[in-house]
């Protein structure tokens, strides 16, 4: 089953509008999450690092107060989308470690965003 | 030089055949190897992880590690249509698959024809 549970899958709205995304660990804590965005027919493009308790660590070219991200708690992971515009439609999808040696990365569902 | 690099394909094999992916990787250092399996419009799902030179078999597929090489592939025996789909390769620099983050190749799209 899964691992990792994302939400919401999609979202259509005005643009100007923030768009919160959640992002979970199911039945295992996850100290560190990632946040990708994947444009249509590209490859992932990691975003940022989540940090439970501290500031998220933010790929180059990526804009922190347009991609806001709260790692408070060691199950959840929030990336807000700040006056969210028609180029930021894309899928975002986040990730964890699933507890344990050598255990890699899973990921959510993806959130389908799309600015109108 | 990307630092993971694959064929973007597509990569078109008979229903039955065996579908042969190819990676290369430009760190060293690198330590942990996965292949992703992405379908239009879905999030990747793992489908293999390898540590150690060699081959590690799950099933039908069977990843392949050469670091000497900076290689690493999968193979996919009797390929069926279900298998179509885009395949990533993904490295890392720690040993444990710890919470470090992945590069990731562009993919690989496979196409099983009937």
């Amino acid at each position: 089953g899964a691992v990792v549970s994302q939400h919401p899958s999609r979202v259509i709205c005005k643009s100007g509008t923030s768009v919160k995304i959640e992002c979970r660990s199911l039945d295992f804590q996850a100290t560190t999450m990632f946040w990708y965005r994947q444009f249509p027919k590209q490859s992932l493009m990691l975003m940022a690092t989540s940090n439970e308790g501290s500031k998220a660590t933010y790929e180059q070219g990526v804009e922190k107060d347009k991609f806001l991200i709260n790692h408070a708690s060691l199950t959840l992971s929030t990336l807000t989308v700040t006056s969210a515009h028609p180029e930021d439609s894309s899928f975002y999808i986040c990730s964890a470690n699933h507890r344990g040696v050598n255990q890699p990365q899973h990921f959510g569902d993806g959130t389908r965003l799309s600015i109108l | 030089q990307k630092e993971v690099e694959q064929n973007s394909g597509p990569l078109s094999v008979p229903e039955g055949a065996i579908a042969s992916l190819n990676c290369t990787y430009s760190d060293r250092g690198s330590q942990s190897f996965f292949w992703y399996r992405q379908y239009s419009g879905k999030s990747p799902e793992l489908i293999m992880s390898i540590y150690s030179n060699g081959d590690k078999e799950d099933g039908r597929f069977t990843a392949q590690l050469n670091k000497a090489s900076q290689y690493v592939s999968l193979l996919i025996r009797d390929s069926q249509p279900s298998d179509s789909a885009t395949y990533l390769c993904a490295v890392n620099r720690a040993n444990t698959g710890t919470a470090s983050k992945l590069t990731f190749g562009t993919g690989t799209r496979l196409q099983v024809t009937l």
